[in-house]
């Protein structure tokens, strides 16, 4: 079955360590998107790549970074100079080619202690 | 304003019900409309797309109004199923495909 998978689903981290959220996705998309989410807020956008070795800072990137080596890969790492890094966070890819519908990974919900 | 508002609800209905959101959007050049569906400590997951003037799928109903910038959508014979958040998401046709995301409404169906 295509989807997108993103692991772990859960993660708790001491304050001042990275952490890499991983998200791979076998549907052949070429955009991929990284999205944070917290209580009783909308979706914000982190970065997001339109196609492979290219990405770009959407609305909230500090204290993010991304890579995209592989179409099916696109691992996001919370560092240390985020400051409030607790929060469910999503990946998504979409077809593009016309198609502007998002399809969502299951999420990966940080804990920083 | 926010580029996309949603009342927060909750809307509370009993079963059998029906039950209309409304969700506003600023940006008049946005072109693509959807209705997501997300429930508790879940994924967002794709309800329906909305196009010119809506669509129908089911018990659901979307609808664009474009003079009025706002979509809507209609659920009927609401099941304890349907119970969840419901966020009203824009393309805000910026040049890329980003999509902006509302809040939610949240729906309770009970009993």
């Amino acid at each position: 079955d295509g989807g997108i998978t993103q692991s772990p689903k859960y993660l708790f981290r001491k304050e001042g360590q990275n952490v890499t959220l991983s998200c791979e996705q076998n549907l052949n998309h070429d955009a991929m998107y990284w999205y944070r989410q917290d209580p009783g807020q909308g979706l914000r956008l982190i970065y997001y790549s339109q196609i492979v070795n290219d990405f770009q800072k959407g609305d909230i990137a500090e204290g993010y970074s991304v890579s995209r080596e592989k179409k099916e890969s696109f691992p996001l790492t919370v560092t240390s100079a985020q400051k409030n890094p607790t929060a469910f966070y999503l990946c998504a890819s979409l077809a593009g080619g016309g198609f502007n519908e998002q399809f969502f990974g299951p999420g990966t919900r940080l804990t920083v202690l | 304003r926010k580029e996309v508002e949603q009342d927060p609800g909750p809307f509370n209905v009993p079963e059998g019900a029906t039950v209309a959101f409304n969700c506003t959007y600023s940006n008049s050049a946005s072109q693509s409309f959807f209705w997501y569906r997300q429930d508790c400590r879940k994924e967002p997951k794709l309800l329906m797309s909305v196009y010119s003037s809506g669509n129908e799928d089911g018990r659901f109903t979307a609808q664009l109004n474009r003079a009025s910038q706002y979509i809507s959508l209609l659920i009927r014979d609401s099941k304890l199923s349907d119970s969840a958040t419901y966020l009203c998401v824009v393309n805000p046709n910026t040049g890329f495909q980003k999509l902006v995301f509302g809040t939610g409404t949240r729906l309770l169906v009970s009993p």
